[in-house]
């Protein structure tokens, strides 16, 4: 079976523009997470949906959004960009938003802004 | 607000050391601890899950141990190679239902020849 597949793999986009990034989760996983990490540091937890719905969202701003659609794959989208959103970008699913669950890592999409 | 912290930030060691890595979080109210390894550039790559009722978990020359009543996780690695350089992250389950993991920020190993 698959993993968690993201795309694009690199990006580069420059201030002020939007970008949309991609996941897909393991065949049958129904919650999808967001995860940033900056250079140097651990994931930073944006954003887990579940069945569609947001069920929960870190400490970013209102400029990063997300949704998931009916096949569970989902979208992170951010606008505005700063030169502070450049950092990797990670995608995690699980079977379902319980604790017992374990979430699955995709490779990641680089995002860098110029 | 759980605080997920690893020590020590940065290690060297020649080929063949044994060696203890060190995680921990201040709410010791977690459900599983992970422990992920990273190479330069690249995503995250699980090496084990211990989860709520076990204490440890083994894989090859990997031991992990989970002590949450003193909010301690240590992964010990024997008979280091090379191919052990990365950085190697640990992230803490939350109890409840969200699944929202607590990262630390992890410790760059390097092993030499």
């Amino acid at each position: 079976d698959a993993g968690v597949t993201q795309s694009p793999t690199h990006l580069i986009k420059t201030r002020g523009q939007h970008v949309t990034l991609r996941c897909s989760p393991i065949s049958g996983h129904k919650s999808v997470s967001w995860y940033q990490q900056v250079l140097g540091q651990g994931p930073q937890f944006i954003f887990q949906y579940y069945e569609k719905e947001e069920r929960g969202r870190g400490n970013f701003p209102d400029r990063f959004s997300a949704r998931q659609f009916p096949n569970y794959s989902s979208e992170l989208n951010v606008n505005a960009l700063l030169l502070g959103d450049s950092a990797l970008y990670l995608c995690a699913s699980s079977f379902r938003v319980a604790e017992s669950y374990e979430q699955y890592f995709g490779p990641g999409t680089r995002l860098t802004v110029t | 607000k759980q605080e997920v912290t690893q020590i020590p930030a940065a290690l060297s060691v020649p080929e063949g050391e044994n060696l203890v890595l060190n995680c921990s979080f201040t709410d010791s109210a977690i459900y599983n601890l992970q422990w992920f390894r990273q190479d330069p550039g690249k995503g995250l790559t699980s090496l084990l899950l211990i989860q709520s009722s076990q204490r440890e978990q083994t894989s090859g020359r990997l031991n992990a141990s989970l002590d949450k009543s003193s909010g301690r996780s240590t992964l010990y690695i024997a008979a280091s190679q090379p191919g052990d350089s990365a950085t190697y992250l640990c992230a803490a389950y939350p109890t409840g239902t969200a699944s929202k993991l607590t990262f630390g920020t992890g410790t760059r190993l390097q092993v030499t020849l």
